[in-house]
């Protein structure tokens, strides 16, 4: 059975730096679409960085320049690297898997998010 | 940046309605539409990707449709456990969602 689960989250100040993971079971994250979204606090769900399987690395203009994704394939994990910490930033962030269209052998067209963790929550407060 | 756009923001309902939330794109994204259900303190759980396709497990009460800029997802018959919060989201081009339905007694 897959499982996602994200930790990291917490209280931070200001400027501050936090490191997300998020842990992978039941399947392997370097082979997969992996993304990160993020909810503020009563608000709506918005995409913040994802890793395609090749590597490739998009952020979200309102973090550009200040996270960062990567993975560790053997711990079998991703992870968001937040520096630059503002309150703006705060909120539950999830790690999602994506899924794409196939039909047969083929698979083309962009990812939704098929699998989510259960998220972890980021505040940025002093 | 493509726009989503859904209403209404809020429905009420009640157990065995009709219910239908559209979602309009600010540009074309043909059938890359994906509808989400979301309850409080839990994530989103996917329910149709591809503008119509069910996903595996999704009760057949839910449907979606539409292409382009203009789509709608329909729950035939309103059940106690789909009281929840409904997004769309395009992936036509990067990825971005509605601001949400919220569906309440």
């Amino acid at each position: 059975e897959d499982h996602l689960v994200e930790s990291g989250g917490g209280l931070v100040q200001p400027g501050g730096s936090l490191r997300l993971s998020c842990a992978a079971s039941g399947f392997n994250v370097d082979s997969k679409f992996m993304i990160w979204v993020r909810q503020a606090p009563g608000k709506g769900l918005e995409w913040v960085s994802a890793i395609y399987s090749g590597g490739s690395a998009y952020y979200a203009d309102s973090v550009k320049g200040r996270f960062t994704i990567s993975r560790h394939n053997t711990e079998n994990t991703l992870y968001l690297q937040m520096n630059s910490l503002g309150p703006e930033d705060t909120a539950v962030y999830y790690c999602a898997r994506g899924s794409r269209y196939c039909s047969g052998n083929w698979c083309y067209g962009e990812y939704y998010f098929d699998f989510w963790g259960q998220g972890t929550l980021v505040t940025v407060s002093s | 940046d493509i726009q989503m756009t859904q209403s209404p923001s809020t429905l009420s309902a009640s157990v065995g309605d009709r219910v239908t939330i559209t979602c309009r794109a600010s540009q074309s994204i043909s059938d890359w539409l994906a509808w989400y259900q979301q309850k409080p303190g839990k994530a989103p759980k996917v329910l149709i990707s591809k503008s119509s396709s069910l996903e595996s497990g999704v009760p057949a009460r839910f449907s979606g449709s539409g292409s382009g800029t203009e789509f709608t997802l329909t729950i035939s018959s309103l059940q106690p456990d789909d009281f929840a919060t409904y997004y769309c989201q395009q992936y036509n081009s990067y990825w971005t969602f509605g601001q949400g339905t919220k569906v309440e007694f």
